[in-house]
């Protein structure tokens, strides 16, 4: 198993530029999330999903759009990015009715 | 919505020593509390977690407890070795349903050799 891959590593954007932020599993889990780290602020949470076609709001939903076509993608979204969107952003998954989540490596963000 | 709060945020300790970073939480029914390890450029990886009906849990040099009734759980390593350095992030949950978590800012946890 990869377990929860995300791509790209690290991207640079200008301010106004969209992208999607890829999250895929291979474990078959049901949730999947999205966590921004920055410093100083722990994690919290962006969006996340129950299953297939089920997606709901976290703490800081503003400015990103999700997703879940599939059991094993969850893309983010940014429309327009702004440099208050730099940041670390992390996908984690795991299974309903089970808290353990497995995290991505990261997707390091810097909007100029 | 939960608030949790960790302390402290850098922590040196030498080889051999013991660590304890501490966390508070504000939602009483809030009963799932993880810790996470994360090394430099990787994600958090679970090390231990408790659930609100045990005081106390251990895995070999890791150990967390929890008080209810004052709302604050802490994680306690022995004997550290360097390979312990991370940041040590806490967090808590209203239980499977959702899965949302909430956490902690994190310590930087260093082991002096």
């Amino acid at each position: 198993n990869a377990g929860v891959t995300q791509t790209p590593k690290f991207q640079v954007l200008k301010t106004g530029q969209s992208m999607t932020l890829q999250c895929a599993q291979d474990m078959n889990h049901e949730y999947m999330s999205w966590y921004r780290q920055d410093p100083g602020m722990g994690l919290r949470l962006i969006h996340y999903s129950v299953g297939a076609g089920i997606t709901d709001q976290g703490e800081v939903p503003n400015g990103y759009n999700v997703s879940r076509s599939t059991t094993e993608d969850f893309p983010l979204r940014l429309l327009s990015a702004a440099p208050s969107q730099t940041s670390v952003y992390f996908c984690a998954s795991s299974y309903v009715g089970q808290e353990t989540q497995y995290f991505g490596p990261g997707t390091r963000l810097l909007v100029l | 919505g939960e608030n949790v709060e960790q302390h402290p945020s850098t922590l040196s300790v030498q080889e051999g020593d013991s660590a304890v970073i501490k966390c508070t939480y504000s939602d009483s029914a809030s009963n799932y509390f993880p810790w996470y390890k994360q090394e430099l450029g990787k994600g958090p990886q679970l090390i231990i977690d408790i659930r609100s009906n045990v005081g106390e849990k251990k895995d070999q040099r890791i150990a967390v407890t929890l008080n209810k009734t004052a709302k604050h759980f802490s994680l306690h390593i022995t004997e550290t070795q360097p390979e312990d350095s991370a940041v040590y992030f806490c967090a808590a949950s209203l239980g499977p349903t959702g899965n949302q978590f909430y956490f902690g800012t994190g310590t930087s946890l260093t082991v002096i050799p």
